[in-house]
């Protein structure tokens, strides 16, 4: 059983369009990190949310933490190229007295020139 | 340049061959992890080690053994590999701060015939 369920799975759009990925749990969060990961790589973090409603932002990427805290969304605007990969949310638990983190699935993001 | 190393990058094992992975940061962070990354299942938490000297199961532990032989090092031991192993593999390092986010190796891809 996935804690964490991304959509969509995939996604292809032209450069320019705007997209949103979401990131969804039946459990609350003490906070949501938001990483991207490129062929070959491991993942980059890109962004840590931590108070329900808040919004970030990182250039052309905007991310929201929801208000009770069991869900995140991804918001790019003019998708780039440069902008291809996976994107992963993921999450800390404490299980048995120590910290875990639970990865959703992934969407996998192309952005065709 | 502090980071995560991972070694080999790529494996090709027969079944009931063994192996270790190897897996060194030099970031002075007390946690490690493994996990393993499959098409459509995300990162799976194989093994974690909170601090030096233990090291507790993850999500997908069967098949798998580690140690923890020092701060710097945790190693992943394959004693005898089938296909179902087969997979891209990645270490992490992390802070103590719950959240915190993790550092990644840029994986090892082994296949099992």
């Amino acid at each position: 059983t996935q804690l964490l369920e991304q959509s969509p799975q995939f996604l292809s759009i032209q450069e320019g369009e705007n997209l949103t990925v979401y990131c969804n749990s039946s459990s609350v969060f003490s906070s949501l990190q938001w990483y991207r990961q490129e062929p070959g790589e491991g993942p980059v973090l890109l962004v840590t949310v931590v108070t329900g409603g808040e919004v970030k932002k990182l250039k052309r990427l905007t991310f929201q933490f929801g208000d009770a805290r069991k869900d995140s969304s991804l918001h790019i605007t003019a998708a780039q190229p440069g902008d291809t990969g996976l994107y992963l949310c993921a999450g800390p638990l404490m299980s048995g007295g120590y910290q875990k983190v639970t990865f959703g699935t992934g969407t996998k993001l192309q952005v065709i020139p | 340049n502090a980071g995560v190393t991972q070694t080999p990058k790529f494996q090709v094992l027969k079944t009931g061959q063994s192996m270790t992975l190897q897996c060194a940061q030099d970031m002075n962070h007390n946690s490690m992890y493994w996990y393993r990354q499959d098409p459509g299942m995300g990162l799976r938490l194989i093994y974690y080690s909170a601090s030096e000297g233990t090291t507790d199961k993850g999500e997908v532990p069967n098949g798998y053994n580690v140690s923890r032989l020092n701060k710097r090092e945790f190693s992943l031991r394959l004693e005898s590999a089938a296909p179902s192993q087969t997979s891209v593999y990645f270490c992490a390092c992390k802070l103590g701060a719950f959240d915190s986010p993790l550092h990644f190796g840029n994986g090892t891809r082994l296949t099992v015939t």
